[in-house]
């Protein structure tokens, strides 16, 4: 079965610094890989997605993502934070059985921004 | 374009009690996923309805059901409430069932049950 670690429970950044939130998974074949936003109260915002291709992907908001298949993990970086960015962010492993597809997600890593 | 539209956004239940959930999957979108997010915790997939069946299951009891209605919709149902229950409810759509993988699931705001 699938599984993600994102070993870092809270993250603080200096807005305006650079900003890398850790993650790692777990699966037997090619994994399909997201990054997810959540804001406070809200739902989930996909920021991108990796299955196949360049292994450095970028997303939306300035956000980017690379694959590292030696490491099983999909680290999300951002250049520059902005205090908008404060959220929580999954990372998610995608699977395919039988034709049909699910989600496994991590628990998540907060980040705040500091002023 | 509405993306996905659950209701209620809020609920509180008293513990035994049953609820329901609804989902409006975004346009064009004719599978839905339901996901538990517990406090704290990312999204467990609780099952996935396609061509009004349900296709796959996560780990969570028979207290937890589902419905998809022709015009893709979907309601989820939790019989005996129980105080563990209390969470964010969030409902996915995709076109197609193998297909949110490559076009990644548009998620709804969620309904906070709150069981007490």
């Amino acid at each position: 079965a699938q599984s993600v670690t994102q070993p870092d429970i809270h993250i603080t950044v200096s807005e305006g610094a650079s900003l890398e939130l850790r993650c790692n998974y777990s699966y037997g074949a090619t994994p399909y890989l997201f990054w997810y936003v959540q804001s406070p109260g809200q739902g989930l915002q996909l920021l991108l997605k990796y299955f196949s291709g360049d292994t450095l992907v970028q997303g939306i908001k300035g956000f980017e993502a690379e694959f590292k298949r030696s490491q099983s993990s999909f680290n999300l970086r951002k250049p520059s934070v902005h205090w908008s960015d404060a959220a929580e962010y999954f990372c998610a492993v995608g699977a395919r059985d039988s034709g049909y597809s699910t989600l496994t997600f991590g628990k998540g890593t907060m980040l705040l921004v500091s002023p | 374009d509405a993306g996905v539209t659950q209701s209620p956004t809020h609920l509180i239940k008293t513990r035994g009690q049953q609820v329901t959930l609804r989902c409006s999957p975004k346009s064009g979108h004719d599978t839905v996923s339901w996901y538990q997010q517990a406090l704290g915790q990312g999204p467990q997939f609780i099952f996935q309805y396609y061509e009004e069946e349900e296709r796959q299951r996560g780990n969570f009891p028979d207290r937890f059901s589902g419905h998809q209605f022709p015009n893709y919709s979907s309601e989820l149902n939790v019989n005996a409430l129980l105080l563990g229950d209390s969470a964010l409810y969030l409902c996915a759509s995709s076109p197609g069932t193998g297909s949110g993988l490559w076009y990644g699931y548009t998620f709804g705001s969620g309904t906070r049950l709150t069981v007490v």
